[in-house]
């Protein structure tokens, strides 16, 4: 298996909704990593994980709340979200965090209302 | 601060055209450096790497990149694009911190 799903696709939400994005991985790859992205820009990196233990918050705010459970999951909780935060929600994995290229999975779709 | 500046936003060009793409990278250590694809409604994949050793690198789909260390620089070459090459092109820099840090990226789109 070399590839890093996620779900949901597509996920709708109002700002006072909570709901949780999630990421799978059966590689043996012990970093994970979030990632946003706006149309046509770069991802941009939010949060790093390393054997399990958050090593990288990219000063997200706390409205999003990463929670890796084991070595193959990756959740990200999303609370009172704004409009804003409307974009495409990429996970990654590689095997380690220095020198090792991330794969990337499809993404979930995200539209705050 | 490191950073990833990639100089060509968006290329259009007609089949068989040859392509090259430029990024330059600004950090002074060691460094691992990347050229990612992502193809129109697919995920990002990775086209090719490098680590050390050969500064020419190749990678999949006919592309291949050269390191040059004086330069900063890690640029992208196809000896002739095909109409299925059009997709987002992202340079990316991975510093020992673990932090990747992707350029800005560059649309190319191929003319049939």
């Amino acid at each position: 298996d070399t590839e890093v799903t996620q779900t949901p696709k597509h996920l709708v939400m109002g700002m006072t909704n909570k709901k949780s994005l999630k990421c799978e991985q059966h590689m043996g790859h012990r970093a994970m990593y979030w990632y946003k992205q706006k149309a046509k820009k770069p991802p941009e990196l939010m949060f790093v994980y390393s054997y399990e233990k958050l090593s990288i918050n990219e000063s997200v705010p706390s409205r999003f709340s990463p929670e890796c459970p084991n070595s193959s999951l990756l959740n990200l909780h999303l609370h009172a979200l704004q409009p804003e935060d409307s974009a495409l929600y990429l996970c990654a994995s590689s095997q380690g965090t220095s020198g090792f290229p991330p794969f990337f999975g499809p993404g979930t779709r995200l539209t705050v209302l | 601060a490191q950073s990833v500046s990639q100089h060509n936003h968006h290329v259009i060009l007609s089949e068989a055209a040859s392509l090259e793409l430029g990024c330059n990278y600004s950090y002074g250590g060691t460094v691992n450096l990347f050229w990612y694809v992502q193809y129109p409604g697919q995920h990002l994949q990775l086209l090719l790497k490098y680590f050390s050793g050969d500064p020419l690198v190749k990678g999949i789909k006919g592309f291949e990149a050269e390191f040059i260390k004086s330069k900063f620089s890690f640029n992208l070459r196809k000896p002739s694009v095909q109409w299925s090459d059009t997709a987002e092109y992202f340079c990316a820099v991975n510093a020992p911190t673990g932090k990747l840090i992707f350029g800005q990226g560059t649309t190319l789109q191929v003319k049939p």
